[in-house]
């Protein structure tokens, strides 16, 4: 059973460009989280998906920021009209039942640089 | 803001020495969760103690969970240089959909 799979797992943008990062959860999950980390810094929570479904976005910035997590395929994180601030590790994780039940299994992280 | 907060910040310790890192949070939970991340590369989950348990080991890690004083402590025996990384401690509110909050970590670092 392969583990969550995260691409691209570096990405270069320039201001203003879009990065579209991708997450193949665990099979059978259907709970995807995203988070993202700054260096020596802790995982700041950004949104929660079921398959389709935005669960809980409340740490998404409500601007350039989406995520989907369509029926077929992975889910994917969007980052529009890029800033420099915006650089940071993005971590994907994945459950089967959701955190109440058990733990969460996570990808290797893609890691976003913005020039 | 953060809801896990582990102290210290940075632990060096001697191989064979044992680690202790600590963890406050402030909300009720469901469960309380400890992940391991080496340099580089994605959180590892360790061991998951439920809110109605006080105690849980599993191999050389030993967890304790106090609600009333809602925190939390991770004990690594006989420590070895290949713990040396970067340890969180996550908290899963009550509720439904509840997601992980996760503290700053602590960077652990074993001599040989």
């Amino acid at each position: 059973n392969a583990g969550v799979m995260q691409n691209p797992r570096h990405l270069v943008r320039r201001r203003g460009q879009e990065a579209r990062l991708r997450c193949s959860p665990m099979k059978g999950h259907s709970h995807v989280y995203w988070y993202r980390q700054l260096p020596e810094e802790g995982l700041k929570f950004m949104v929660y998906l079921q398959k389709e479904n935005i669960i809980d976005e409340s740490g998404m910035p409500k601007e350039r920021f989406s995520a989907e997590f369509p029926k077929e395929g992975p889910s994917i994180l969007r980052i529009q009209q890029v800033v420099r601030g915006d650089s940071a590790a993005y971590f994907c994780a994945s459950s089967p039942r959701g955190v109440n039940t058990g733990e969460l299994f996570f990808g290797e992280g893609s890691r976003l640089t913005v020039l | 803001s953060q809801q896990g907060e582990e102290d210290p910040q940075a632990l060096s310790i001697q191989e064979g020495e044992n680690a202790t890192m600590n963890c406050s949070y402030k909300t009720s939970i469901n469960n309380l969760q400890w992940y391991r991340q080496n340099s580089g590369r994605g959180l590892v989950h360790l061991i998951l103690i439920r809110s109605n348990e006080r105690e849980k080991h599993s191999g050389r890690l030993r967890v304790t969970l106090d609600t009333s004083k809602k925190s939390s402590s991770l004990l690594i025996t006989a420590s070895r240089a290949a713990d040396t990384a970067s340890y969180f401690c996550a908290t899963a509110a009550t509720g439904a959909n509840s997601k992980l909050t996760f503290g700053k970590g602590i960077t652990l670092s074993v001599r040989p």
